[in-house]
């Protein structure tokens, strides 16, 4: 069955632009998750959506990291004024429900690098 | 959630069974044990998880002990493909804020041909 799809897979940009990274959910789930990965490092939660609930925005780095999910499927993660620091590999997540018990199932991210 | 610990790596020969220890000695009784695994370039891929009762699926088995403080991830018949990190976690229900995964340093699996 069709897993979490994430484009594009790859992204080189110049520091000072603009990247927006797409994630598509598993059809169904409503809980949707965006990570970051640095080179050899562990994941660093960024942000949360639930259904039409207001997302946790608690991980989000600085005020240049947004996400939005519309309609409950598709989500933009989007970063502004790129940053050296921000290259890394985004990894986005679902899930069928919150709480926990159920497992989050990955996408294999974007692996972003500003030059 | 509780904190987990795993040998940082271990070999096991194509074709045998891999078995994967993690320790959790400090669980509560609301959290569940997950093991996922994460092939170089690739997402984290989910395997197993489970409660207190020991579980099989497509991919593994999951072994939880008695007292809960210990489980093992067991890959029946490993193959090269099975070459990857294996991350054991321990999460509660719900929890509030964020319900964010974190992983530890988890084990490198290498399997020999």
């Amino acid at each position: 069955g069709a897993g979490v799809s994430q484009s594009p897979s790859n992204k080189v940009t110049e520091k000072g632009k603009d990247v927006e990274l797409r994630c598509d959910p598993i059809s169904g789930h409503t809980a949707l998750y965006w990570y970051r990965q640095s080179l050899g490092q562990g994941l660093e939660f960024l942000i949360y959506f639930q259904g039409n609930s207001a997302p946790d925005k608690s991980g989000l780095p600085s005020d240049r990291f947004s996400a939005e999910r519309t309609g409950g499927s598709v989500s933009t993660l989007t970063i502004q004024r790129t940053q050296q620091e921000d290259s890394a590999v985004y990894l986005c997540a679902s899930s069928i429900d919150r709480g926990g018990v159920q497992p989050q199932h990955f996408g294999d991210g974007t692996r972003l690098s500003i030059l | 959630d509780a904190k987990t610990t795993q040998p940082p790596s271990m070999d096991c020969a194509e074709g045998r069974a891999a078995n994967l220890p993690c320790n959790h000695s400090t669980i509560s009784g609301n959290e569940y044990v997950y093991w996922y695994r994460q092939i170089h370039s690739q997402g984290p891929q989910y395997i197993i998880h489970g409660l207190k009762n020991n579980e099989t699926n497509e991919m593994a088995s999951l072994i939880i002990t008695e007292d809960r403080k210990s489980s093992t991830l067991i890959l029946p018949h490993a193959t090269l493909r099975d070459t990857a990190v294996y991350y054991c976690i321990v999460r509660g229900l719900g929890g509030g804020g964020a319900d964010g995964l974190t992983f530890g340093k988890g084990t490198h699996l290498i399997i020999q041909p």
